[in-house]
């Protein structure tokens, strides 16, 4: 079956420092998203990609974030500069389309850990 | 109000006992549920989406009932491997890009 494959697995970074995190959809969705779970809470949406842009972004989608679809089968978020905050696992899903009833993918996650 | 509510458990049952779990949202325009399960550490899993006339799979049946923006998750005959946390999810729709989770209710079914 196919999947949704996140790198690294498990990332530690420095406060400050940029982390890119990638992810690679299942080949034939067309819609792409990030989430976060920090530990112990929720997921949170952060945004969903369609047509090589931003579709939709939640308030937790500041300045300091920002994805790309650099080819044709990556997608990938960066962190610009990492607060302690930004700790947490982050989820990439991908969907075949962005009509309701569609659900949605999960990769394994990158935990990203700042120091 | 929680934009999607659920009772966090734990709930803790013996193999073969049913459970329900409970999931209320507040978007009165929310277009599409699901049901996903979480194993400690793991990505959400799509478990099975939720119909407005009810549906079901296999051991699972969830039932949608919009009028008091309410749905749930039924386990009958529960095994060992359904411990896990079971999450809500709900989008306002029409696109797919406002998925909305709930904390999660966790199962842990013993022998």
């Amino acid at each position: 079956e196919p999947e949704v494959t996140q790198t690294p697995s498990h990332q530690v970074t420095q406060m400050g420092q940029e982390v890119i995190l990638r992810c690679v959809p299942i080949s034939n969705h067309l819609y792409f998203y990030w989430y976060r779970q920090i530990l112990g809470q929720k997921v949170e949406f952060l945004v969903s990609f369609y047509n090589n842009e931003i579709s939709e972004k939640s308030e937790i989608f500041d300045d300091q974030f920002s994805v790309e679809r650099p080819d044709g089968s990556n997608f990938t978020l960066k962190i610009r500069s990492t607060k302690l905050e930004d700790s947490a696992m982050y989820f990439c899903a991908s969907s075949r389309q962005g009509a309701y009833g569609q659900p949605q993918h999960f990769g394994d996650g990158t935990r990203l850990s700042i120091l | 109000r929680k934009e999607v509510e659920q009772d966090p458990g734990p709930f803790n049952v013996p193999e073969g006992a049913t459970v329900a779990f409970n999931c209320t949202y507040s978007n009165s325009a929310s277009q599409s549920f699901f049901w996903y399960r979480q194993d400690c550490r793991k990505e959400p899993k799509l478990l099975m989406s939720v119909y407005s006339s009810g549906n079901e799979d296999g051991r699972f049946t969830a039932q949608l009932n919009r009028a008091s923006q309410y749905i749930s998750l039924l386990i009958r005959d529960s095994k060992l491997s359904d411990s896990a946390t079971y999450l809500c999810v709900v989008n306002t729709g029409p696109r797919n890009n406002d998925m909305r989770f709930g904390a999660g209710t966790r199962l842990t079914v013993k022998p």
